[in-house]
């Protein structure tokens, strides 16, 4: 069965430093996502990507962040300076035809820690 | 923001009981989502709701969509071990890409 698919699983970093995290969709959707999750919270919007730009982002989503498909196949997050209160469960994201339609399937989710 | 309450915030239970727990929201959502998850991995849908009073069932699940757009419950029936996880209910509007996650209900069941 088609999965998404997120890399590393664990991410440690110390405070400042620039990190990337990888996921790859499933193939045949349109509509990506990352959303995040504080240990022992709820489940966080971040934001969400189609046709090649962002259709929607959260306030948590500042400058600190941002996203690309660099070669149609995989979607990034990328968090430009670490702060200690982004220590959390990533999850990436992906629906055939949007969420109102569609199904989202979740990655199983990075782990970042940043120290 | 939209924010989504569950309770019971936790559960304990024996094999075989089952389960019911709550979704409220302080607004309306078009669509009502139930999924769960397990330790170390990422949400997966259990059960979508679309229409208002709308009562579905996926094996031993059962969820219902409220009459006034701002409330979803789950029962599990006569619940195994592999049922133990994070319940969470989400909601999603029309016009935006966001699900709006619950604040969870974790299931226990003790031998």
């Amino acid at each position: 069965e088609p999965e998404v698919t997120q890399t590393p699983s664990h991410q440690v970093t110390q405070m400042g430093q620039e990190v990337i995290l990888r996921c790859v969709p499933i193939s045949n959707h349109l509509y990506f996502y990352w959303y995040r999750q504080i240990l022992g919270q709820k489940v966080e919007f971040l934001v969400s990507f189609y046709n090649n730009e962002i259709s929607e982002k959260s306030e948590i989503f500042d400058d600190q962040f941002s996203v690309e498909r660099p070669d149609g196949s995989n979607f990034t997050l990328k968090i430009r300076s670490t702060k200690l209160e982004d220590s959390a469960m990533y999850f990436c994201a992906s629906s055939e035809r949007g969420t109102g339609n569609t199904e989202a399937f979740f990655g199983q989710g990075t782990r970042l820690t940043v120290v | 923001g939209q924010q989504l309450n569950q309770s019971p915030q936790s559960m304990f239970i024996q094999e075989g009981e089952d389960v019911s727990m709550n979704c409220t929201s302080s607004s309306i959502f078009n669509t009502w989502l139930w999924y769960k998850q397990d330790p170390g991995e990422g949400p997966v849908l259990l059960i979508a709701l679309y229409k208002a009073g709308e009562l579905t069932s996926n094996g031993r699940l059962t969820a219902q969509f409220g009459i006034t757009r701002k409330d979803s419950f789950l029962n599990i029936s006569a619940s195994i071990p592999s049922d133990v996880g994070i319940y969470f209910c989400a909601g999603y509007n029309f016009g935006n890409e966001k699900l709006t996650f619950g604040t969870g209900t974790r299931l226990t069941i003790i031998p």
